[in-house]
């Protein structure tokens, strides 16, 4: 696609229920990073993959987070057992490249999913 | 470990006014510094980056911001803010092109007439 989209915009979740959240990045993209952006703060970083490997996974906050991209494409954030501090806009990106490689070290962002847990 | 300061958390400016951001950062090596905006409802957009070079970098939307190694800063600019400026404005530093990101705290800005 043209742009990183993101779904749900938005959702609504009752603590102790799972959620799954989708990027869809933009196409031919290698590499994807999650950010998690809670009210009133900047993004912070949640995890990184290259390709359908996870790279670094170090910004997931608790064992309940867990990511995939199985085909290197669409990548799901999934959150278990969501809890009240879950609750902040989750953000994809991946970087834009250059025609002749490399990356320019722009990120492009998503709108972002807002997740509210009750 | 990088960080980003962002010391305002709002500022109040009179349209077309002049507009100046502060942001520190800490990091031991070159870094790749980034200024985003983020409108209600909106995704991040980039407004300008540093890498190397001129250390006065020109951005969209009539931005700059110059770095000064010196001072660990890297503070945005507008010369004259008009009221579709208002939105909040975050600084980043990465240690690479296409890498993670390090995201400073933001400063809403708040556009008067």
């Amino acid at each position: 696609g043209a742009g990183v989209s993101q779904s749900p915009r938005y959702k609504v979740a009752k603590r102790g229920q799972d959620v799954a959240l989708r990027c869809d990045p933009i196409s031919g993209h290698v590499s994807l990073f999650w950010y998690q952006q809670a009210l009133g703060q900047g993004p912070e970083f949640l995890t990184y993959f290259q390709n359908e490997a996870q790279l670094d996974k170090s910004g997931l906050p608790s064992d309940r987070f867990f990511a995939e991209r199985p085909e290197g494409s669409v990548s799901t954030l999934k959150i278990q057992r969501t809890q009240q501090e879950d609750s902040a806009v989750y953000l994809c990106a991946s970087p834009s490249y250059k025609t002749s490689g490399g990356a320019t070290g722009e990120l492009f962002f998503g709108e972002g999913s807002r997740l509210t847990v009750l | 470990a990088q960080s980003v300061t962002q010391p305002d958390i709002h500022i109040t400016v009179s349209e077309g006014a002049s507009l100046e951001l502060r942001c520190n950062y800490s990091y031991g090596a070159t870094p790749y510094l980034f200024w985003y905006v983020q409108s209600p409802g909106q995704g991040l957009q980039l407004l300008l980056k540093y890498f190397s070079g001129d250390t006065l970098v020109q951005g969209i939307k009539g931005f700059e911001a110059e770095f000064k190694r010196s001072q660990s800063s890297f503070n945005l600019r507008k010369p004259s803010v008009h009221w579709s400026d208002a939105a909040e404005y975050f600084c980043a530093v990465g240690k690479a092109a296409g890498n993670k990101l390090t995201f400073g705290g933001g400063t809403r800005v708040l556009v008067k007439p």
